[in-house]
């Protein structure tokens, strides 16, 4: 069955540092996503990406980060300068849309960041 | 705005147990409503997806949406060792497909 993947899993980094966070979304899809999630919180969404561009992000996705498709299967997420809140486990996630309306998104087993 | 909210839990059953999840929304344009499993460390696993209000099930899990309550609940029957874990709920509009996750709860289910 066909899955998301992301690397690397663990990711260790000092405060000030940048770091791209990979993910391989499943291959048909079309829809991608980054979410976060701080130790004993919500999964929080950060943002949606579609044809090569940004449709929706939300208030935690701020000038600090980005992201990318830099070619036909890889979608990163670069933190540009760590700070120790960024400290979370970080999913990527993809979809297809159906016909019928609604989707479901699938989700890669995410990376954890530790910002010291 | 606390907008999907569940009980954290932990809820610990024997095994064969009948399970109830609950949680509840205060968003009315949700109209999308997802369970998701979750072990520990890992990514969140689509459980269950329903549409507006009803019932849907898929072997031993039940998902049931009540939107004039706002109340989301999920069964499970003859529960067993495995489905140890967290369940997210979540919700999302029909205008973005976004979900919004409650915390989890974390469910036990003892031999």
């Amino acid at each position: 069955e066909p899955e998301v993947t992301q690397t690397p899993s663990h990711q260790v980094t000092q405060m000030g540092q940048e770091v791209i966070l990979r993910c391989v979304p499943i291959s048909n899809h079309l829809y991608f996503y980054w979410y976060r999630q701080i130790l004993g919180q919500k999964v929080e969404f950060l943002v949606s990406f579609y044809n090569n561009e940004i449709s929706e992000k939300s208030e935690i996705f701020d000038d600090q980060f980005s992201v990318e498709r830099p070619d036909g299967s890889n979608f990163t997420l670069k933190i540009r300068s760590t700070k120790l809140e960024d400290s979370a486990m970080y999913f990527c996630a993809s979809s297809v849309r159906t016909s019928g309306g609604g989707e479901t998104q699938y989700f890669g087993p995410g990376t954890r960041l530790l910002v010291l | 705005q606390k907008e999907v909210e569940q009980d954290p839990g932990p809820l610990s059953v024997p095994e064969g147990a009948i399970v109830s999840l609950n949680c509840t929304y205060s968003n009315s344009a949700f109209q999308y409503f997802m369970w998701y499993r979750q072990y520990s460390r890992k990514g969140p696993e689509l459980l269950m997806y329903t549409y507006s209000s009803g019932n849907k099930e898929d072997g031993r899990f039940t998902a049931q949406v009540d939107k004039s309550s706002k109340y989301i609940s999920l069964f499970i029957r003859d529960s067993q060792p495995s489905d140890s874990a967290t369940y997210l709920c979540a919700s999302a509009s029909g205008g973005s497909y976004i979900p919004t996750f409650g915390r989890g709860t974390s469910l036990i289910v003892h031999p």
